[in-house]
């Protein structure tokens, strides 16, 4: 079975402009994740779709971030407009069940000057 | 809010010894403890979890332990070899929808 795939996998922005992450989940995966990696912390949680609904968006850290998962298949996330402390890596999981094990994309690195 | 802290941050072993990241989480409701390996350039890869009906899983040269009542769980490498060199990230969740993870720790193995 194919894997979590996003693009791009690098992106690398001024400040104040705008971009767009795609996340492709595995096949038949309900539950799908976005998470963030700042330079040497935690994978933190963003936010949670189950099909295409919004489950979870507790993580989002303010109104400049934008998830959408149309038809419930492949998901975006928006950054508009994108500031210094939105670098990081974003990383996309998808899951069949919840509380499963999380199957990873190989993430988006995000450098915002 | 729910955390959960790992140590160390950076661990170097010699190939041939073992290795222990240990982690403590604060949400006293968790009960699913997974472990994750990521290497340069990849996502992270689940190598091994934990449910709390259970004190340790082994799988090969890779086991993991779980204390729910100090609320601590490990994850145990032996016979370390070059390869096992990663990113292992330590995560807790509560069987909602939310997986916690620790900051990571860089295993190095010196050949």
């Amino acid at each position: 079975e194919a894997g979590v795939t996003q693009f791009p996998s690098h992106s690398v922005i001024e400040k104040g402009q705008t971009v767009t992450l795609r996340c492709d989940p595995i096949s038949g995966h309900d539950n799908l994740y976005w998470y963030r990696r700042v330079m040497g912390k935690e994978i933190k949680f963003l936010l949670h779709f189950v099909k295409e609904s919004k489950q979870d968006e507790s993580g989002m850290p303010n109104n400049r971030f934008l998830a959408e998962r149309t038809g419930g298949t492949y998901s975006t996330l928006k950054v508009q407009p994108a500031e210094l402390e939105d670098s990081g890596v974003y990383f996309c999981a998808s899951s069949q069940l919840l509380n499963s094990p999380l199957h990873f994309g190989n993430g988006t690195r995000l450098t915002v000057t | 809010g729910e955390n959960v802290e790992q140590h160390p941050s950076t661990l170097s072993v010699q190939e041939g010894d073992s290795a222990v990241i240990k982690c403590t989480y604060s949400d006293s409701a968790s009960n699913y403890f997974p472990w994750y390996k990521q290497e340069l350039g990849k996502g992270p890869q689940l190598i091994i979890d934990i449910r709390s009906n259970v004190g340790e899983k082994k799988d090969q040269r890779i086991a993991v332990t779980l204390n729910k009542t100090a609320k601590h769980f490990s994850l145990h490498i032996t016979e370390t070899q070059p390869e096992d060199s990663a990113v292992y990230f330590c995560a807790a969740s509560t069987g909602g929808f939310k997986t916690i993870f620790g900051a990571g720790t860089r295993l190095f193995v010196k050949a």
